[in-house]
């Protein structure tokens, strides 16, 4: 069974410019969450789809957004972007959410560089 | 609030020896974790997990340790080979249910 498949793998960006992220989760999962990781914050949840819905979402401004198909496919977003956006963004997928002991299931992520 | 942290930055040990990785949470209400490897350049990739209502849980060379008295979560890994080389995360569910909430990891380096 193939993993989370993460696309690009990297990307660099300027300043004021937007981003956008895809993932595909492992077949079957429908639960899809990002994660943002930087070596000051390590790793940080941004949002939880579920279903096409996003059912919980991190502490970050709303220049961060993401969307799920119906295919279970997400996609995250990043507009005006900030030098303090380079990070690696972690996409990791489950049967359910964790709380059912699915565990999460990460991709290798997208090293996003803002200049 | 919660956190999740963990005692040591590093961890040097040498191949064949057992290591014991520590994490610390302050969430009494937890009642979930996970412990993580992350490899150089590859996303976290999961060991094992516990519940609350379990002290112990063993998988193929590793087993995680559960002290709800003291909030402290332990991975032992048996006979460390070099491909065990990586920085190791414990995670605990939110109060939402669908997030995680990572330590900071610890770098585990076996020598030969």
């Amino acid at each position: 069974k193939a993993g989370v498949t993460q696309t690009p793998r990297y990307l660099i960006k300027t300043r004021g410019q937007q981003v956008t992220l895809s993932c595909s989760p492992i077949s079957g999962h429908r639960s899809v969450s990002w994660y943002q990781q930087t070596p000051g914050q390590g790793l940080q949840f941004l949002f939880e789809y579920f279903s096409e819905t996003q059912r919980n979402k991190g502490n970050f401004p709303g220049r961060f957004s993401g969307r799920q198909f119906s295919n279970s496919r997400s996609e995250m977003n990043v507009s005006t972007l900030e030098l303090g956006d380079s990070a690696l963004y972690l996409c990791a997928s489950s049967l359910e959410s964790d709380r059912e002991g699915s565990p999460l299931h990460f991709g290798n992520g997208t090293r996003l560089t803002v200049t | 609030g919660e956190s999740v942290g963990l005692h040591l930055p590093t961890l040097s040990v040498q191949e064949g020896d057992n290591s014991i990785i520590n994490c610390a949470y302050s969430n009494s209400a937890s009642d979930y974790f996970i412990w993580y490897k992350q490899e150089s350049g590859k996303g976290p990739q999961f060991i094992i997990d516990i519940r609350s209502n379990m002290d112990k849980r063993q998988g193929q060379r590793v087993t995680v340790l559960l002290n709800k008295t003291v909030k402290h979560l332990s991975l032992q890994i048996a006979a460390t080979q070099p491909g065990d080389s990586a920085v190791y995360f414990c995670a605990e569910i939110s109060n939402s249910g669908y997030a995680l909430n990572f330590g900071k990891g610890t770098s585990l380096l076996v020598t030969p």
